[in-house]
């Protein structure tokens, strides 16, 4: 069974520029949400979608955005990219919506660099 | 607000050493979920436990074992005879009401062989 694939693994983007990144979930699941990593901020929750609706939304400029297609695959934009925005982005696919049931797994990550 | 601290910003120790890892949490829930996850190199996060508030049994899988203690607040975790390959950061986290994960800072773990 495939895992959680993203893609690209690395990228670097210019500032002011914008970036999509891609998240496929593992086969039959339903839910995805994305999490970015910085070592002064450590791990945090961008957003969760679910059957192609956002459930759930962290704490972060409106720069950043997904959205989810029918076969669950996911993808987030970051607009007018910062030097802040430098970061592993991290995709997490489960069965169903939130990681509480039955747990998340987690993709390789996308590392983003923003020069 | 829900909140996770791993105190231990690095540990580094022998090879065939034991390890315990600490974490403490904060919620107000009475029902939440625990969680601890190993990011190895490659950047992966590789689930190792779940553990719902109801059960505070103690959990042990091979050398990893998982100490859950409600009335101190803490979710630590042992690697018994610890190994190269168990060279990682490690990262705890609680589910908040909203069914997110918080994540803690993590403790990056160095096995000298």
């Amino acid at each position: 069974k495939a895992g959680v694939t993203q893609t690209p693994r690395y990228l670097i983007k210019t500032r002011g520029q914008q970036v999509t990144l891609s998240c496929s979930p593992i086969s039959g699941h339903r839910s995805v949400s994305w999490y970015q990593q910085t070592p002064g901020q450590g791990l945090q929750f961008l957003f969760e979608y679910f059957s192609e609706t956002q459930r759930n939304k962290g704490n972060f400029p409106g720069r950043f955005s997904g959205r989810q297609f029918s076969n669950s695959r996911s993808e987030m934009n970051v607009s007018t990219l910062e030097l802040g925005d430098s970061a592993l982005y991290l995709c997490a696919s489960s069965l169903l919506s939130g990681p509480s049931g039955y747990g998340y797994t987690f993709g390789s990550g996308t590392r983003l660099t923003v020069v | 607000a829900q909140k996770v601290t791993q105190a231990q910003t690095e540990i580094s120790v022998v090879e065939k050493e034991d390890v315990t890892l600490d974490c403490v949490y904060e919620t107000r829930d009475t029902t939440y979920y625990l969680f601890w996850y190993k990011q190895p190199p490659s950047g992966e996060l590789v689930f190792l436990i779940r553990r719902n508030s109801f059960d505070e049994q103690n959990e042990i899988s091979g050398r990893y074992s998982w100490n859950f203690q409600k009335s101190t607040s803490s979710f630590n975790f042992t690697i018994t005879a610890s190994q190269v390959v168990d060279s990682a950061v490690y990262f705890c986290a609680l589910s908040d009401p909203d069914d997110k994960i918080i994540f803690g800072k993590g403790t990056r773990l160095h096995i000298l062989p």
